[in-house]
């Protein structure tokens, strides 16, 4: 699989925007770009995936550079219930039996009051 | 929203027991399902690749006559832990995914399992 690089730690101040970095130098054409989140003594929970397109739901947006090697999943409003780590995963297509996700060290976002 | 959920939350044993942790899907069916093991300040290791009606996919490294996967229906996977060490009290989390073209994968809230 194609590493991910994220820093180790962020900090935000409650109800600013936070930019989480992810850089992939080494993704392939066919890698999906997911992102999860792992609240304390919790599973990870789904956030957002993209593949070329900027994507938002209603957790997050993301923002994939136009060369596919970084990526930024954006917060709009960070409240503390969104401090956790934040796994940015590279995985190539599901449908091509692609069904494994390998977790690096994340980054563990911490919210300020 | 698709559920997984997994059982027991926690368990405490005594070294040389086994302990047997469910994870079920509960409003999807699930051929496949992901086992995961995280000490703790670490990230998730992925143990093994359970699959519905068939032998599971152990990771290099991991055990499986030690840690025995068995996926007997679409919604039902358990991994026993056998003959549990203190070395193996561990955050156990499963995943799952809800057809082979969906993206998301799902988890459990985990299992923390802590060995005496």
């Amino acid at each position: 699989d194609a590493k991910t690089t994220q820093p180790n730690s962020m900090e935000s101040n409650e109800e600013e925007p936070v930019h989480l970095p992810c850089n992939h130098s080494t993704i392939s054409g066919t890698d999906y770009i997911h992102w999860y989140r792992q609240l304390p003594s919790q599973g990870p929970e789904y956030v957002i995936h993209g593949l070329t397109s900027n994507v938002n739901n209603r957790m997050a947006s993301l923002a994939i550079a136009e060369d596919r090697k970084s990526s930024t999943l954006i917060l709009h409003r960070a409240t503390l219930r969104d401090a956790a780590v934040y796994y940015c995963i590279l995985r190539g297509p599901s449908n091509f039996g692609n069904e494994k996700l390998t977790f690096g060290t994340g980054t563990r976002l911490t919210i300020i009051p | 929203g698709a559920v997984v959920s997994q059982h027991p939350s926690w368990v405490i044993c005594k070294s040389g027991t086994s302990v047997k942790i469910e994870c079920r899907s509960l409003d999807f069916q699930a051929t496949t399902m992901f086992w995961y093991r995280q000490f703790p300040k670490q990230s998730l290791m992925l143990m093994a690749t359970s699959n519905e009606g068939s032998k599971a996919t152990y990771e290099q490294g991991v055990e499986k006559d030690k840690f025995l996967i068995n996926h007997a229906s679409l919604t039902l996977s358990t991994l026993t832990v056998t003959s549990a060490h203190p070395e193996d009290s561990s955050f156990y989390i499963c995943s799952a995914r809800k057809d082979r073209f969906n993206e998301k994968l799902f988890f459990g809230s985990g299992t923390q399992l802590s060995v005496l």
